[in-house]
């Protein structure tokens, strides 16, 4: 979808180690999103970029941080990650500067903490 | 903050029957997406809706946007098996700046029984 591609799609990690996940996009649109899901909650926005190193913090940004170097990639790193972070995670990107805009989704990563 | 709210958590129907899920917003929307995520597959839009009282057609699904602009439903008639998975709706808060974020509901996981 919009040419979003996910690194990696799975991953097994330990409790306290850092993870970095990757979204990269071929489609030159601006705005970009992570968001988690778990059973019962959706999709809850983790953090949003609105342009190249233009970055906020969404519901539920506590223990992650992100970047975004260039348009096509934006970043999501868990400093230190624990077991509640355990979920699957999505990016999004949009077109547009104007609201009413789509999202597009890329194919998610599974992130186990063990 | 905005909280999207919709139910039901779960449906499930035999196949031939009618579907609806509901979605109401904490706050007035400037817009309401409908997302499907198929089994294992991630989010992809459906339908935006904009204006109060906007009535959308897509072949058997029907989506409504309410007056207020805090309420919405999608209704699915006579369910096939190629309907099941999670839809989602997601809001845009009116007024100021909003990058695009949606706020999603927790999704309604559909089964259709053959």
């Amino acid at each position: 979808d919009a040419g979003i591609t996910q690194s990696p799609r799975h991953k097994v990690t330990e409790t306290g180690t850092p993870v970095t996940l990757r979204c990269h996009q071929t489609e030159n649109h601006r705005y970009m999103y992570w968001y988690r899901q778990d059973p019962g909650h959706g999709l809850r926005l983790i953090h949003y970029s609105y342009g190249v190193k233009d970055t906020d913090k969404g519901e539920v940004s506590d223990g992650y941080s992100v970047s975004r170097s260039k348009t096509e990639d934006f970043l999501l790193t868990l400093e230190s990650a624990t077991s509640s972070q355990t979920s699957v995670y999505f990016c999004a990107t949009a077109q547009f500067s104007v609201s009413n805009q789509p999202q597009h989704f890329g194919d998610g990563t599974r992130l186990s903490i063990l | 903050g905005q909280q999207v709210m919709q139910i039901p958590q779960y449906q499930h129907v035999q196949e031939g029957e009618d579907f609806t899920t509901y979605c109401n917003s904490s706050t007035t929307l400037s817009n309401i997406q409908w997302y499907k995520q198929r089994p294992g597959g991630h989010p992809v839009f459906l339908i935006q809706l904009v204006k109060s009282g906007e009535v959308k057609k897509q072949k058997r699904l029907t989506f409504q946007f309410g007056e207020a602009k805090k309420n919405s439903s999608l209704h699915i008639t006579a369910t096939q098996t190629t309907d099941v998975g999670t839809y989602f709706c997601a809001g845009q808060n009116a007024g100021g700046t909003s990058y695009g974020k949606l706020t999603f509901g927790q999704g309604t996981i559909l089964t259709v029984h053959p």
